[in-house]
């Protein structure tokens, strides 16, 4: 069963910035926060990923809290290119590469 | 550097028929992971294969089965299939090596099932 939880849907405005929450109150000490993304009928595509410090690249910002039981990944200014469905996933980097998704949140970017 | 592929893009096959879908990773990608998606399921893992070696399984039934090639490229297998097999399966390849193996993912094939 996925390990964590996520709204089922969310609307952005474009050009505002999207915070998609994502809970997972039993993740592990070994465990990291994983971001994928899946644009209709495309294969999912990686976003970011962290541990416990906050992280940043060019795609979005992951903010992990303190206690790690909860993150929010933010899309600085979103587009409508990024209307996609968001996946929050833990998994021990490098142990093995079996990924369980959720549902996900339907992000909606609104013209 | 070239993305993960996948053949076919797009199949359709009958109820009873067998399928072979292939994969090819990202060059220097030692695993390979299969998935399939449906509406109904999501998206559900099938199984990982490093080395030429499965290591990871989920819960599919025997008719599912796959291998890898010493190129790393890989192929699952469907038999007898049946109506619900029809969905978009998914290909992803990573290195592998330890911190940061995050997994990419192929375009998909379509199966449908009549």
């Amino acid at each position: 069963d996925a390990k964590t939880t996520q709204p089922p849907s969310m609307d952005c405005a474009e050009g505002r910035a999207a915070n998609l929450p994502c809970n997972h109150s039993t993740i592990s000490g070994n465990e990291y926060v994983y971001w994928y993304r899946q644009i209709h009928s495309q294969g999912p595509q990686y976003i970011i990923h962290g541990l416990k410090n906050n992280e940043t690249n060019e795609m979005a910002s992951l903010i992990i809290t303190e206690d790690r039981k909860s993150s929010t990944l933010i899309l600085p200014h979103a587009t409508l290119r990024d209307t996609a469905v968001y996946y929050c996933i833990v998994r021990v980097a490098g142990r093995d590469d079996k990924i369980i998704f959720g549902k996900g949140t339907r992000l909606h970017i609104l013209p | 550097k070239a993305g993960v592929t996948q053949t076919p893009r797009y199949l359709i096959k009958t109820r009873g028929q067998q399928v072979t879908l292939s994969c090819s990773p990202i060059s220097g990608h030692r695993s390979v992971s299969w998935y399939q998606q449906t509406p109904g399921q999501g998206l559900q893992f099938l199984f990982e294969y490093f080395s030429e070696t499965q290591r990871n399984k989920g819960n599919f039934p025997g008719r599912f089965s796959g291998r890898q090639f010493s190129n790393s490229r890989s192929e699952m297998n469907v038999s007898t299939l049946e109506l619900g097999d029809s969905a978009l399966y998914l290909c992803a390849s990573s290195s592998r090596t330890g911190y940061g193996n995050e997994q990419f993912f192929g375009p998909g094939t379509r199966l449908t099932v009549l």
